[in-house]
């Protein structure tokens, strides 16, 4: 079957500009991770989300990130007024269930800010 | 808080001999979950292997295979007959087994470039 999709898979925006970066996970999957991989950071966490559950944002760099997941599915990260330091790829996984099942990853969406 | 250590940056292996990579992590828990993932230019992170806390035998997935030393907190990947297709970045990851807040995550090493010579 169909694997994560991510949207764009390249993205090149101004400084102080908003941006959305889509994740598609895996049908029936109902975990879904949200990582940014940069060169000085290597791969961070920033949220995840269960199922119809309350988020876990606690890897959020600052407020001006957030996420949503509509209906238990498509996931959008969207980073407000972007700064230099945010560009790096940023990667989405889903899983079936958390605890024990593999994540699967998606191909990416490298941000760059001018 | 658990950490995951790759010791290697970068790593070079003539094709169809073997290598290993080194990962060590740390952790006070007794349950958990480890991985190797493979990310080539393309950016797209492949599950390669992955190893369950409990089980004493180590993973083996074709021509990879892991020595898993639990008390040594230790987590190495060897590939056998290196195929030109292996170079790319290989991660060592862990996930703990206990699920509260934000555990469920993947815990990344810094990564080792492995570099496939013909």
């Amino acid at each position: 079957g169909a694997g994560v999709s991510q949207s764009p898979s390249n993205k090149v925006t101004e400084k102080g500009k908003d941006v959305e970066l889509r994740c598609d996970p895996i049908s029936g999957h109902t975990a879904l991770y949200w990582y940014r991989q940069s060169l000085g950071q290597g791969l961070e966490f920033l949220i995840y989300f269960q199922g119809n559950s309350a988020p876990d944002k606690s890897g959020l760099p600052s407020d001006r990130f957030s996420a949503e997941r509509t209906g238990g599915s498509v996931s959008t990260l969207t980073i407000q007024r972007t700064q230099q330091e945010d560009s790096a790829v940023y990667l989405c996984a889903s899983s079936g269930q958390w605890g024990t099942d593999t994540q699967y990853f998606g191909p990416g969406t490298r941000l760059t800010v001018l | 808080a658990q950490t995951v250590t790759q010791s290697q940056p970068e790593m070079s292996v003539q094709e169809a001999e073997t290598v290993t990579l080194s990962c060590t992590y740390d952790t006070s828990e007794s349950d958990y979950y480890l991985f190797w993932y493979k990310q080539p230019p393309s950016r797209q992170m492949i599950l390669v292997i992955r190893q369950e806390a409990y089980k004493q035998q180590n993973a083996t997935e074709n021509r990879f295979s892991v020595n898993f030393q639990k008390a040594a907190k230790s987590f190495s990947l060897k590939i056998s007959d290196s195929q030109l297709g292996d170079a790319a970045m290989y991660f060592c990851a862990y996930r703990s087994a206990y699920l509260r807040g934000s555990q469920g995550n993947l815990i990344f090493g810094k990564g080792t470039k492995l570099s496939v010579k013909p």
